[in-house]
């Protein structure tokens, strides 16, 4: 069976930093997807991890750990626009798969 | 350019009707993928095609028929849909950098599909 799971919501404030975790249990693992979407549009891609260890993009980096099971998204210098849904998805061995996580709401305030 | 288009933005259709989505990425990735999105519930997979040809269906109704006419289109055929069928149905495109695995999916802004 495959089970991922993320916080459902989040506050944190405007120019602070916020680690967003997922942990997943999946046979078949290949790598690890994080999506930013905000209400009524798509979802936008942010990383993908393979490797175990942290890659940074920007104000963005996302962390896996393979043995773990586990990754965090982590976002500084927060801005009101980074408000919305944080996916993190499961992309599974031997094919195209992809399993999402029901998405962690985050809310900035000023 | 990391663009994925889908036509039309939006549809309205009685149960009855038969209509095709669209959706077209010009950046060579050979993997492109239907989902349907529900409110506030993540994407959920429909169908993958490979190279064209059909690579993954999660035994969807066949009142949904998706088509790959070549490596940059993808349509999706909806035929005697019913209201529950109503989502944001969401067009993505993929390419796998074999050296790394490093993967890159990006997302077409969607059809927003009402059925009455």
């Amino acid at each position: 069976g495959q089970n991922i799971d993320q916080p459902t919501e989040m506050t944190a404030t405007e120019g602070a930093i916020v680690q967003i975790n997922c942990t997943y249990q999946t046979s078949g693992f290949n790598g690890l997807f994080w999506y930013q979407q905000h209400a009524g549009e798509a979802p936008t891609f942010l990383s993908y991890n393979v490797l175990d260890g942290l890659e940074e993009k920007g104000r963005f980096s996302s962390f896996l750990s393979r043995s773990k099971g586990y990754s965090y998204l982590l976002l500084k210098e927060l801005q009101m626009k980074d408000s919305a849904s944080y996916l993190c998805a499961v992309r599974r061995t031997g094919g195209f798969k992809t399993i999402f996580g029901a998405g962690t709401r985050l809310f900035v305030k000023a | 350019d990391t663009e994925v288009t889908q036509t039309p933005k939006h549809l309205v259709m009685g149960m009855t009707n038969k209509k095709s989505l669209k959706c077209e990425q010009h950046m060579g990735h050979r993997a492109m993928y239907w989902y349907k999105q529900k409110a506030k519930k993540p994407p959920e997979l429909m169908f993958v095609y490979s190279y064209e040809k059909l690579s993954i269906n999660e035994s969807v109704p066949s009142r949904f028929s998706p088509e790959c006419p070549n490596s940059s289109l993808l349509n999706l055929h909806l035929h005697a849909l019913q209201p529950e069928d109503s989502a944001l149905y969401l067009c993505a495109s993929s390419q796998v950098r074999r050296e790394d695995r490093q993967e890159t999916q990006y997302f077409g802004p969607g059809t927003r599909l009402l059925v009455l």
